[in-house]
């Protein structure tokens, strides 16, 4: 069954780190651009970061540039954001998402997302 | 404030067929052929429905359908059903800023 599962969500202090992951399986995960998208609560869509099929290159949204790296790894069929310096404007659920070809901007496949809450 | 403008609400009756408009500039939906709409059931993560203004992937149904005039990109639902409703959002590639933008989103009533 073809799948995107994520992880690592929960609520995190202002100033602190989350490690996001999203395991993939009933697809070969290495021929796939990857994709973040968050949606804050009762808001709409907005892409945050996007990675090619070996890592780089990788892309960001101005919102989080520079805090929030993405990764891969191919070996384990996963995909990564490391979430720094969280905002409470940070707090979204986030969703990992398959990008169907490479010169591609849509995402065919999602997860059910993880949900990251930024408060003190 | 969303790069790309959608309407807030549109409603229709079962059966009847209703367009979802998405309006963005000729640095974004005007100036690339790559639109994508996406449908989000209440509590559920979002589906595409269209990529590249007009093409559906496999199992979508072709009541769902996407068309691009200049600046303004449209989804048309046929044949309204109730299991029809729910948010839809439309995205573009966009050449400046950041590289896919969305709309606001869409709420769709099926009266």
């Amino acid at each position: 069954q073809v799948r995107l599962e994520e992880s690592g969500g929960g609520l995190v202090k202002p100033g602190g780190s989350l490690r996001l992951s999203c395991a993939a399986s009933g697809f070969t995960f290495s021929d796939y651009y990857m994709g973040w998208i968050r949606q804050a609560p009762g808001k709409g869509l907005e892409w945050i970061s996007y990675i090619s099929t070996r890592g780089s290159p990788v892309y960001y949204a101005d919102s989080v540039k520079g805090r929030f790296p993405i990764s891969r790894d191919n070996a384990k069929n996963s995909l990564f954001l490391q979430m720094n310096n969280l905002r409470a404007e940070d707090t979204a659920i986030y969703y990992c998402a398959r990008v169907p070809y490479s010169s591609s901007w849509s995402f065919e496949l999602w997860g059910q997302g993880t949900l990251v809450t930024v408060s003190s | 404030q969303s790069a790309l403008t959608q309407p807030a609400s549109v409603s229709g009756s079962p059966g009847q067929s209703i367009t979802i408009s998405c309006t963005g500039t000729s640095s974004d939906l005007g100036g690339y052929n790559y639109v994508s709409w996406y449908q989000q059931r209440p509590g559920k993560a979002p589906k595409l429905l269209i990529h590249e203004v007009s093409n559906r992937p496999s199992g979508v149904s072709k009541r769902f359908s996407g068309s691009k005039s200049g600046n303004t990109a449209s989804l048309t639902i046929s044949g309204l059903q109730a299991e029809d409703e729910g948010d839809y959002y439309c995205s573009s590639y966009s050449a400046i800023n950041t590289l896919v933008v969305f709309g606001g989103g869409t709420k769709l009533t099926v009266l």
